[in-house]
């Protein structure tokens, strides 16, 4: 079956370090691949997504991009701030974006120090 | 501000007894929506997903007796824990979908102990 495996965390960085946070992922067919964050006490919200091979996704400083050949979908940030420390889940549907059912991965808790 | 609430974010109760979560979507009318499960340091685990007016669809190794989803009308869809046991304490999360734009609004999430 479809499957997401994320970089273990935690992870903590200085302000304004460099941000990667690796994905890769198992799935017959062609998936749409997603970030979501979760911002304490707040429920998962869309960061970006990619629906096909090379696509790249970006949003609030972040990017990913869909990578076919390696099956991987990494998040980098180039500069992070404090407001950044969230914890950030890796998925992916087996269809273009809707109601189809997502799988996650463990999910990767930053924190970012001044 | 929140798109989809859920209610109680927060429940302890005892052995045997029986836990309601609410998951309601605010300003749209959601015809399906999703309940997860999440353990410490583990994925989101899908557990079901809610149609409204329908029976819902468990996903392979849920208990449907154990975890009952009623989606009565187009804004909310509950999750009730019968019988309640410690090993069912976790973080449950609904999500909700937005047909019209498609898409997918998550809860803050409702964390249950059960002791």
């Amino acid at each position: 079956g479809d499957s997401v495996t994320q970089m273990e965390g935690p992870v903590t960085l200085s302000e304004e370090a460099f941000l990667t946070i690796n994905c890769t992922y198992t799935a017959t067919g062609y998936p749409s691949l997603f970030w979501y964050v979760q911002y304490p006490g707040e429920g998962l919200q869309l960061l970006l997504k990619a629906t096909k091979a090379d696509d790249k996704g970006s949003n609030k400083g972040f990017e990913a991009t869909y990578r076919k050949e390696t099956t991987s979908f990494h998040l980098e940030k180039g500069s992070v701030q404090v407001s950044d420390s969230a914890v950030y889940f890796c998925a992916l549907s087996g269809a273009n974006f809707g109601n189809e059912k997502l799988t996650f991965g463990t999910g990767t808790r930053l924190t970012i120090i001044p | 501000g929140a798109v989809v609430s859920q209610h109680p974010s927060r429940v302890i109760c005892k052995s045997g007894t029986s836990v309601k979560i609410e998951c309601r979507s605010l300003d749209f009318q959601a015809t399906t929506m999703f309940w997860y499960r999440q353990f410490p340091k583990q994925s989101l685990m899908l557990m079901a997903t809610s149609n409204e007016g329908s029976k819902a669809t468990y996903e392979q190794g849920v208990e449907k007796d154990k975890f009952l989803i009623n989606h009565a009308s187009l804004t909310l869809s509950t999750l009730t824990v019968t019988s309640a046991h410690p090993e069912d304490s976790s973080f449950y999360i609904c999500s909700a979908y937005r047909p019209n734009t498609g898409e997918l609004f998550f809860g803050e999430g409702s964390r249950l102990t059960v002791l």
